[in-house]
């Protein structure tokens, strides 16, 4: 079981690129959630979605910012024209049933916008 | 909406000595989970301990244990004989319990705790 898988590790981009970042969660985890972290803070919930359905984004800002979780794939997060505010590590965190037992986080990718 | 609060954002102690770490929280549910993240300069999010809110005895895992005081809604770390690999950032968070819906993390702003040889 090779756990959440995030990737990639690191990410460069250029001011108004897009960003897409991938999270494969634990085999048989039907939850996804997708936390942000910016420098020297804790981690805040942007948004949790299902196979196919987003449940809450109430974390996730209004524009420039999309999440999916298709039938088949990874989940993605998906930064649209992005800016230097935008710099932090994303972590991707999965869930097989309710209840914090099997919730487990991802390594996290980092984002930098130069 | 959950607040969690950690008062000290750097602690540093010698190896081998205990350490306490705090977090005091703000809820109006009864029902919830608690939970102390270490997070290591790799970046990844390691889960040291975690206390259902309904239970009264502490949690503990080998040198970790908690002092958990719902009243006072607090919900402190400590770590005995420390080692220089106890060295990160730590993260209290909160989660209520919810039969639907997002169980989200609320995480408070980390502490720094070094431990020197």
């Amino acid at each position: 079981n090779a756990g959440v898988m995030q990737n990639p590790r690191h990410l460069v981009r250029r001011r108004g690129q897009e960003a897409r970042l991938r999270c494969s969660p634990m085999k048989g985890h039907s939850h996804v959630y997708w936390y942000r972290q910016l420098p020297e803070e804790g981690l805040k919930f942007m948004v949790y979605l299902q196979k196919e359905n987003i449940i809450d984004e109430s974390g996730m800002p209004k524009e420039r910012f999309s999440a999916e979780f298709p039938k088949e794939g990874p989940s993605i997060l998906r930064i649209q024209q992005v800016v230097r505010g935008d710099s932090a590590a994303y972590f991707c965190a999965s869930s097989g049933q309710r209840g914090p037992g099997s919730y487990t986080f991802g390594s996290g990718t980092r984002l930098t916008v130069v | 909406a959950q607040t969690v609060t950690q008062s000290q954002p750097e602690m540093s102690v010698q190896e081998a000595e205990t350490v306490t770490l705090s977090c005091t929280y703000d809820t109006s549910e009864n029902n919830y989970y608690l939970f102390w993240y270490k997070q290591p300069p790799s970046r990844q999010m390691i889960l040291v301990i975690r206390q259902e809110a309904y239970k009264q005895q502490n949690a503990t895992e080998n040198r970790f244990s908690v002092n958990f005081q719902k009243a006072a809604k607090s919900f402190s770390l400590k770590i005995s004989d420390s080692q220089l690999g106890d060295t990160a950032m730590y993260f209290c968070a909160f989660m209520k319990h919810a039969d639907q819906g997002a169980q989200k993390l609320v995480f408070g702003q980390g502490t720094r705790l070094t431990i020197n040889p």
